[in-house]
C-alpha cells in the first residue's frame, strides 16, 4: 500500500524557517517523480514544486521560487521542503504526492498524503 | 502566466449528467488532468491524460480535451459525486491548477 506521511508543519513567524519532510512507503521511491501541493484553508489547490526521480529536474512555482528548496533522499524514501523567508500568504495545508505532473505527457498526481499545516503568524 | 479558469459551481439533479469545463489557451495541445477533493479530505486523481480513468474511479466519468475546453463529464451523478474539481496541466516548466469547481448535486 502507499503511503506519504507528512511531517514538520507547524507555528512560524514571519521571516522564519521550516522544513518539511516526507516519508515514502509501498512503492519503489526513486522511480517516481515527487511533488508538494498546497492549500490554502478555503481556497484551491496551488503547486509549489516538483522533482524528478533522480532528482535531474526540478520546478517552482513563481511564487516560492528563490524561498524555498525541494530535495529528496532516495536512500531514505523521503522528500523535503526546506521553506525559508515565510509570509503570511505561505500559510496552507502542504501535500506531499506523486506523480509526473511536470512534464509535457503528465499523468496526474495518483498519490496524496494527509498534509502538514504551516502557519506564518507573529 | 498559464491560467486555467473554471467556474465556481455547478449544480446537477441525481442521475442526471454534469459537464465542468476548465478553459485555458490552447489546452487541447496539453493533457489534462481532473481531481475530485471533498471535504477535509485530500485529493483523487478521477482522470488524467485527458481520457483515462485510474483504477476505480467509474465509467460513468469521463473526460474530453479540445481547442481551449477540457471537459469533465459525470453520467449518471451521485449523491457521493458532490465535491470539488480541479482541473490540472503542464505549462512552460508549470503546473497548473483551475481554481476549482463546487459539483452540487440538488
Amino acid at each position: 500500500e502507499v503511503q506519504l506521511v507528512e511531517s514538520g508543519g507547524g507555528l512560524v513567524k514571519p521571516g522564519g524557517s521550516l522544513r518539511l519532510s516526507c516519508a515514502a512507503s509501498g512503492f519503489t521511491f526513486s522511480h517516481y517523480d515527487m511533488n508538494w501541493v498546497r492549500q490554502a484553508p478555503g481556497e484551491g489547490l496551488e503547486w509549489v514544486s516538483s522533482i524528478s526521480g533522480s532528482s535531474g529536474f526540478i520546478y517552482y512555482a513563481d511564487s516560492v521560487k528563490g524561498r524555498f528548496t525541494i530535495s529528496r533522499d532516495n536512500a531514505k524514501n523521503s522528500l523535503y521542503l526546506q521553506m525559508n523567508s515565510l509570509r503570511a500568504e505561505d500559510r496552507a495545508v502542504y501535500y506531499c504526492a506523486r506523480g509526473a505532473v511536470a512534464r509535457s505527457d503528465g499523468v496526474g498526481i495518483d498519490y496524496w498524503g494527509q498534509g502538514t499545516l504551516v502557519t506564518v503568524s507573529s | 502566466s498559464y491560467e486555467l479558469t473554471q467556474p465556481p459551481s455547478v449544480s446537477v439533479s441525481p442521475g442526471q449528467t454534469a459537464s465542468i469545463p476548465c478553459s485555458g489557451d490552447k489546452l487541447g495541445d496539453k493533457y489534462a488532468s481532473w481531481y475530485q477533493q471533498k471535504p477535509g479530505q485530500s485529493p483523487v486523481l478521477v482522470m488524467y491524460q485527458d481520457t483515462k480513468r485510474p483504477s476505480g474511479i467509474p465509467e460513468r466519468l469521463s473526460g474530453s480535451n479540445s481547442g481551449n475546453t477540457a471537459t469533465l463529464t459525470i453520467s449518471g451523478t451521485q449523491a457521493m459525486d458532490e465535491a470539488d474539481y480541479y482541473c490540472q496541466a503542464w505549462d512552460s516548466s508549470t503546473v497548473v491548477f483551475g481554481g476549482g469547481t463546487k459539483l452540487t448535486v440538488l
